[in-house]
């Protein structure tokens, strides 16, 4: 059974850091790993999508890595802002009809 | 473009009532469908998932059933809802088994 795990839990930050979010899972036959985000009360908003062929995918000041053999994936968030504040979900995506397994989310706090 | 809705936003329902929550997909033909389920500060739970018209798999024993009745329209439902089946409800589309999940903004359910 798939196992997705995220650390840290949570994270608080001044202003203009540069961040790293870690997400591990346990099988490596993906399809593919998402990285979302998720403001409190509402639903997830799509960041990043790393095909199991690739290794980094980015978009703007975000950058995610994959290592699919280590079970490891990556957030890289440059100069962070206040509006980064957020829970950041990864989940994998494996099996019939592409199920998705998500970590538990590490939640962040950019302070001003 | 595609899009997904999802309604209610919210729901305040009593124990032993029933319920039924709707989604709805947009501008793509016979997309894999989606219920999962978010307990609070958590990840996401994958309670059913739909690969076709009439085509429903549970994932978790529990006191809801889904259907699909219309190649973009998957309901989630239950006949006598218990306290513990409060939470966040998050219905997603996708195009195939490997490609890109999408959410809807979620339906917050609280059973009083």
């Amino acid at each position: 059974k798939q196992e997705v795990t995220q650390i840290p839990a949570a994270l608080s930050v001044p202003e203009g850091e540069n961040l790293v979010l870690n997400c591990s899972f346990t099988d490596s036959a993906i399809y593919n790993l998402q990285w979302f985000r998720q403001d409190p009360g509402k639903g997830l908003t799509s960041l990043l999508l790393i095909q199991s062929s690739q290794r980094e995918q980015t978009s703007g000041r975000l950058n995610a890595s994959l290592d699919k053999s280590s079970g490891r994936s990556t957030l890289y968030i440059a100069a962070s802002q206040p509006g980064d504040s957020a829970t950041y979900l990864c989940a994998v995506k494996a099996g019939a009809a592409g199920k998705s397994t998500f970590g538990d989310g590490t939640t962040l706090t950019v302070k001003p | 473009s595609q899009t997904i809705h999802q309604w209610p936003a919210t729901l305040v329902q009593p124990v032993g009532s029933p319920l039924s929550l709707e989604c709805t997909v947009e501008g793509t033909s016979n997309p894999n469908l989606y219920w999962y389920r978010q307990a609070a500060g958590r990840g996401l739970q994958l309670l059913f998932y739909s690969v076709g018209i009439g085509q429903i798999s549970s994932e978790v024993p529990q006191n809801l059933s889904a259907s699909r009745p219309q190649d973009r329209q998957f309901i989630l439902s239950s006949k006598k809802l218990l306290l513990s089946d409060s939470g966040f409800y998050l219905c997603a589309w996708s195009a195939g088994q490997s490609t890109e999940a999408f959410f809807g903004q979620g339906t917050r359910l609280t059973v009083v």
